[in-house]
């Protein structure tokens, strides 16, 4: 079974500096995909970055990047200069198999990020 | 390039009544998805379709809900009938092939 742990319930930014939100994951799956998502108060959750876990270097997309540290079975998402619109809930996923295989993800329980201006 | 649609984006409906939500998929996209999100936290899998087949049903209550996706495109969910442990963000997602997997905007429910 795989499993999912985000520890940081909550964190605080200031405005333009970074923050590293927390993801550890468990699977004993050789193949397996990592994923980000952001959920605004809307509710719609944005898919932010993705890692594959033969990847062998980290992910980035503009101001995300992925530390991907497969020994440690982490994988923490870091923002560069937070703006105010990053406030949201973030959500660190996984899937059995790489992203084409087209299977469910697996949730943590998600870090609240809020930017102070 | 139009997202995954969801409709209702809100419901209030009685314990014990039935409520149905649907999703459009981005068009194109095989794979389709339906996930329960509970108040403070992540979301959880209910079924996953390919085509008009269904993947995976392990976590669905098949005693109350109920899911369909005919013809390949659009899909329902059905709950009959609600309890108060229902009460959460429904959300639709989608992939093609190779592809990250796409969410609606959700819909959510409340059971009085």
């Amino acid at each position: 079974a795989q499993k999912i742990t985000q520890t940081q319930p909550g964190m605080f930014v200031q405005e333009k500096e970074a923050v590293t939100l927390d993801c550890t994951y468990d699977t004993s799956d050789p193949s397996y995909g990592l994923f980000w998502y952001k959920q605004p108060s809307s509710g719609e959750m944005i898919f932010l970055i993705y890692q594959g876990s033969y990847d062998q270097q980290n992910a980035t997309e503009g101001r995300y990047s992925l530390n991907f540290q497969k020994a440690r079975k982490s994988a923490n998402l870091v923002i560069s200069a937070s703006q105010l619109g990053d406030s949201a809930m973030y959500f660190c996923a996984m899937s059995r198999g790489l992203r084409n295989a087209g299977n469910m993800l697996t949730f943590g329980g998600g870090t609240r990020l809020m930017v102070k201006p | 390039e139009a997202g995954v649609a969801q409709s209702p984006r809100y419901k209030i409906i009685e314990k014990r009544q039935s409520v149905a939500f649907w999703c459009n998929p981005i068009s194109g996209h095989a794979t389709l998805y339906w996930y329960q999100q509970i108040l403070g936290q992540g979301p959880k899998l209910l079924i996953q379709f390919q085509n008009n087949g269904v993947v995976d049903d392990s976590q669905l209550p098949k005693d109350r809900f109920s899911a369909e996706r005919l013809k390949g495109v659009d899909s329902t969910l059905k709950i009959q009938p609600a309890k108060l442990e229902d009460s959460a963000v429904y959300l639709c997602a989608s992939s093609g092939l190779g592809e990250t997997q796409y969410f609606g905007p959700g819909t959510r429910l409340l059971v009085l």
